[in-house]
């Protein structure tokens, strides 16, 4: 119940193509879900993040669609560039409990050019 | 030092060493935690401290130990470890503890080889 199932575990795709990783979980009093982006050798870094009041959120070439009813939440990069080559995490957690973020496993993204 | 750094970046020890990671952030966070990176698995939290106080510790074994000493540092010390322990180890900050709606800030990480 407290897994977060992320997919697929990697991701090649051509320069300006349109890279979707996703994600699901079970437990419905989850509210808040981040996705953060790791570059080989560095920490990861916030990315994006959403609420379920909302079923999509954009920043720049980053999305997030968020199915409250189907449990699965969705990083969608348009226009996808090689300096996007990185590890994506999902995550989740539960801030009226006030638990720790729970992360998914990773998509390595390889965007060629 | 802007961020989060920790120390060593890379790190080999014997299963009999005693050796320490040492995270400090210059961000005026409250909170910090130790996570633990190994490939193909989620991240994985071991310890989480509030205004300098463990509120977290998920069944990590006695092994690894930390160590708060003040709201900028955290330390994981190291003791008869395993080799499957080998793994980087991330130190983040925030600026609230577990509540989390905002942004966890983590270091570049410390690679842990146990030989």
């Amino acid at each position: 119940q407290q897994q977060v199932k992320q997919s697929p575990q990697s991701l090649i795709v051509q320069k300006g193509g349109i890279s979707i990783i996703n994600c699901a979980y079970e437990n419905t009093a989850f509210d808040y879900f981040p996705w953060y982006q790791q570059f080989p050798g560095k920490g990861p870094a916030l990315l994006i993040a959403i609420r379920p009041d909302v079923s999509e959120k954009k920043e720049g070439r980053f999305t997030i669609s968020f199915n409250k009813s189907a449990k699965q939440f969705s990083l969608h990069i348009m226009d996808s560039q090689p300096g996007d080559s990185a590890t994506y995490f999902c995550a989740a957690s539960m801030i009226q409990a006030g638990t720790a973020l729970i992360f998914g496993k990773g998509t390595t993204l390889s965007v060629s050019s | 030092e802007t961020g989060v750094t920790q120390t060593p970046r890379h790190l080999v020890m014997g299963m009999t060493n005693k050796k320490s990671l040492k995270c400090e952030q210059h961000l005026g966070h409250n909170a910090m935690y130790w996570y633990k990176q190994s490939a193909k698995k989620p991240l994985e939290l071991m310890f989480v401290y509030s205004l300098e106080e463990r509120v977290e510790n998920n069944s990590v074994p006695s092994r690894f130990s930390p160590e708060c000493p003040n709201s900028s540092h955290l330390f994981l010390h190291l003791h008869t470890l395993q080799p499957e322990d080998s793994a980087l180890y991330l130190c983040a900050s925030s600026q609230e503890g577990l509540a989390v709606d905002g942004e966890l800030f983590f270091g570049e990480g410390s690679r842990l080889t146990v030989l």
